[in-house]
């Protein structure tokens, strides 16, 4: 089974600061990488992907991809209260089952006023 | 008013009942999966399927059984052999298989009674 590792949390951070999340994985074949956003109660939201080494912008969001360290990270700016949610990595290995998406168990933000 | 929708929102199971949760999406995507979540975890992958009258096991099929009769929909059915059925379940698809960013819907909460 391919591991993609996330610090459980929670992770506080100010409103208007930085939040930085980080996710490694185990599968160095791994090509493409998600991060996507679930507030409680409620199904995963696709923020963005990426698939190639450095950065990727979107808005205030940046993925960050180094494939030599097995590691990606999601830059939040600015960060608002709406932030608060669970933030679960994603990275597209080879399993028994073919291909598939690996989970993270996913990272809590919390963004105090 | 194109996504993913999933019926009911929640679902009661008596002991030794088959349950059914509904997946049905209008993205026209080929490929469409159900996933479980459990409290802390990461989303496991049940059953997947990249085209109408085909699918293939996940890493946790076992209790569980689906159909693709329509590229439309998706239904997973929960049988009496799944003695821990409790939790979040939640179906996605995507354009492919090849083409691994996957969109979720609302989600089903399966409880037992």
């Amino acid at each position: 089974q391919k591991e993609v590792e996330q610090n459980s949390g929670p992770l506080s951070v100010p409103e208007g600061a930085i939040a930085s999340l980080n996710c490694t994985y185990s599968d160095r074949g791994s090509q493409s990488f998600f991060w996507y956003r679930q507030y409680s109660g409620k199904s995963p939201e696709l923020i963005m992907f990426i698939y190639s080494n450095g950065d990727k912008e979107d808005g205030r969001f940046t993925a960050q991809l180094n494939k030599a360290s097995q590691y990606v990270s999601l830059l939040i700016r600015d960060s608002q209260p709406s932030d608060s949610a669970t933030y679960l990595c994603a990275v597209r290995g080879y399993s028994n089952s073919g291909y598939a998406l690996n989970f993270g168990k996913g990272t809590s933000l919390l963004v105090t006023p | 008013d194109g996504g993913i929708t999933q019926s009911p929102k929640y679902l009661f199971r008596k002991e030794g009942q088959n349950v059914t949760l509904s997946c049905e999406q209008n993205l026209n995507h080929d490929a469409m999966y159900w996933y479980r979540q459990d409290p802390g975890q990461g989303l496991r992958l049940i059953y997947y399927s990249q085209i109408v009258n085909d699918f293939q096991k996940g890493d946790i099929a076992e209790g569980y059984s689906v159909s693709r009769e329509k590229k439309e929909s998706f239904p997973l059915t929960v049988t009496s052999a799944q003695k821990n059925p409790t939790a979040f379940y939640l179906c996605a698809s995507s354009i492919s298989r090849a083409q691994e960013t996957q969109y979720f819907g609302p989600g089903t909460r399966l409880l037992v009674l």
